[in-house]
C-alpha cells in the first residue's frame, strides 16, 4: 500500500485547506485513515482519522474547524481545514491506522504513512 | 489527554553503541497502544514498534521496544549509520492519539 497526499501548496488567511491522499495497492474500504501534521522545525499532531464506515474522530483542539471523509470511487481520503491561519502551516500527513489484538487489548497503530505534503498559510 | 514526555531531547552517540529513548506518559495507557516511529528529513514517519513491543514488518532486530503501564523505552542495540533520526513515541488510547515531542538521535 501507497499513500500519496495532494493539495495547494499555498493557502490564505481565513480560507479553507483542502487536501486529498490517494491510497494506491489497496481498497479504502478497509481499516482506518488518519491525518496528521508538523509545524516547521516541530513535532507532530494528530489531526483525526475515519473508519471505513465513514464514522470519524477529531482532535478536540480542531473538531471545530476539521472535516474528514472517503470517496470510495477514487479510493481516497480527503481532508478539509476552515479558517486557517498561520499557525496552520504545516506538513500534512495521511497515513493508514490498523490495529492487533491480544486479548482483552486492541493495540492500535499507524503503519503506513505517506511522504507529505507542505501547506503554507499566507496573503 | 495523555501527555506523553520523551527524553533525552538529543542524544549524541557513535555507530556501534546501544542507545536508549525514553518516552513516559502522563497516565497509563491500558493495553499498551505505545507506538515508536522514525523519521528522517524530508520524510514521513515510519513505523518501528507497535504494542509497546512488537517490531513491525521489515524493522531490523537491533530496534527493541519496553515497558507498560506509563514508562516506555526503545532500545537500539548497535547503532548503524542510517539510525541517526528523530524519533518519537505515540499512544493511542481512548480515542484520543498523542506524540511525544521527539527525540533527535545524532551522531557524535
Amino acid at each position: 500500500v501507497q499513500l500519496q497526499e495532494s493539495g495547494p501548496g499555498l493557502v490564505k488567511p481565513s480560507e479553507t485547506l483542502s487536501l486529498t491522499c490517494t491510497v494506491s495497492g489497496g481498497s479504502i474500504r478497509s481499516y482506518y485513515w488518519s491525518w496528521s501534521r508538523q509545524p516547521p522545525g516541530k513535532g507532530l499532531e494528530w489531526i483525526g482519522y475515519i473508519y471505513q464506515t465513514g464514522s470519524t474522530n477529531y482532535n478536540p483542539s480542531l473538531e471545530s474547524r476539521v472535516t474528514i471523509s472517503l470517496d470510495t470511487s477514487k479510493n481516497h481520503l480527503s481532508l478539509n481545514l476552515t479558517s486557517v491561519t498561520a499557525a496552520d502551516t504545516a506538513i500534512y500527513y495521511c497515513a493508514r491506522r490498523r490495529y492487533s489484538v491480544s486479548s482483552p487489548y486492541y493495540y492500535y497503530y499507524m503503519d503506513v504513512w505517506g511522504k507529505g505534503t507542505t501547506v503554507t498559510v499566507s496573503s | 489527554e495523555v501527555v506523553l514526555t520523551q527524553s533525552p531531547a538529543t542524544l549524541s552517540l557513535s555507530p556501534g553503541e546501544r542507545a536508549t529513548l525514553s518516552c513516559r506518559a502522563s497516565q497509563s495507557v491500558a493495553g499498551s497502544s505505545l507506538s515508536w516511529y522514525q523519521q528522517k528529513p524530508g520524510q514521513g514517519p515510519r513505523l518501528l514498534i507497535y504494542g509497546a513491543s512488537t517490531r513491525a514488518t521489515g524493522i531490523p532486530a537491533r530496534f527493541s521496544g519496553s515497558g507498560s503501564g506509563t514508562d516506555f523505552t526503545l532500545t537500539i542495540s548497535s547503532l548503524q549509520p542510517e539510525d541517526f533520526a528523530v524519533y518519537y513515541c505515540q499512544q493511542d488510547y481512548n480515542l484520543r492519539i498523542t506524540f511525544g515531542q521527539g527525540t533527535k538521535l545524532e551522531i557524535k
